[in-house]
């Protein structure tokens, strides 16, 4: 079956401009997450969706960024007056469903958007 | 705080030998833990996962990873390398919240014939 899409997979924009990262989660998912990937971080989340439970904001690294998910499938991350230390490999990744508890279902990743802020 | 520290940032084998990636970890529980493949602008695969069930976890592409509590580790072992092996490997701990992963900073795997 399909996997995690993301859209685009290159994005090359100028600091100081608004882009948007796309990611279609795998069917039937209801678990959505977004992390970032970059070379003085490493991979870091940011945010998760939960059906329609409000999201876990608290990986997001500032005002500037968000997120939406609609309907409860497609999902759409918002990076405004971009900034160079943004540039990075932003990742999505979808679930089955979280247990309650501690332990976590299996993630399948997409296969990212690289932005480029120069 | 969960964590997962991975003790070499490069490992390099030849075609054939074993391979061994370190993974110690840091959990306030019994924690979830995985290990991540990720190629050469590719999307990042699960190579398997650890849960609190048998304490030796078999996984994709004959690799392998035994928890253990006493040492607080989760290494990753393949008895015989292959080329299409090299690639990015990533341990990674399952956070408080139970659904976001915190990950390894990666090791960096490099097979030579």
């Amino acid at each position: 079956g399909a996997g995690v899409s993301q859209s685009p997979s290159n994005k090359v924009t100028e600091k100081g401009k608004d882009v948007e990262l796309r990611c279609d989660p795998i069917s039937g998912h209801t678990a959505l997450y977004w992390y970032r990937q970059s070379l003085g971080q490493g991979l870091e989340f940011l945010i998760y969706f939960q059906g329609n439970s409000a999201p876990d904001k608290s990986g997001l690294p500032s005002d500037r960024f968000s997120a939406e998910r609609t309907g409860g499938s497609v999902s759409t991350l918002t990076i405004q007056r971009t900034q160079q230390e943004d540039s990075a490999v932003y990742l999505c990744a979808s679930s089955q469903f979280i247990r309650g508890g501690r332990n976590s279902d299996t993630q399948y990743f997409g296969p990212g958007t690289r932005l480029t802020v120069l | 705080a969960q964590s997962v520290t991975q003790l070499d940032s490069h490992v390099s084998v030849s075609e054939g030998t074993p391979v061994l990636l370190r993974c110690n970890y840091s959990s306030s529980y019994s924690p979830s833990l995985f290990w991540y493949v990720q190629h050469p602008n590719k999307g990042l695969q699960l190579l398997l996962k650890y849960t609190s069930a048998a304490t030796l976890v078999k996984g994709i592409n004959g690799f392998e990873a035994e928890f253990k509590k006493s040492e607080t580790s989760f290494h990753l072992t393949k008895p015989s390398a292959h080329m299409s092996d090299a690639a990015e490997y990533f341990c990674v701990v399952s956070a408080l919240s139970g659904y976001a992963l915190n990950f390894g900073k990666g090791t960096s795997l490099l097979v030579t014939p």
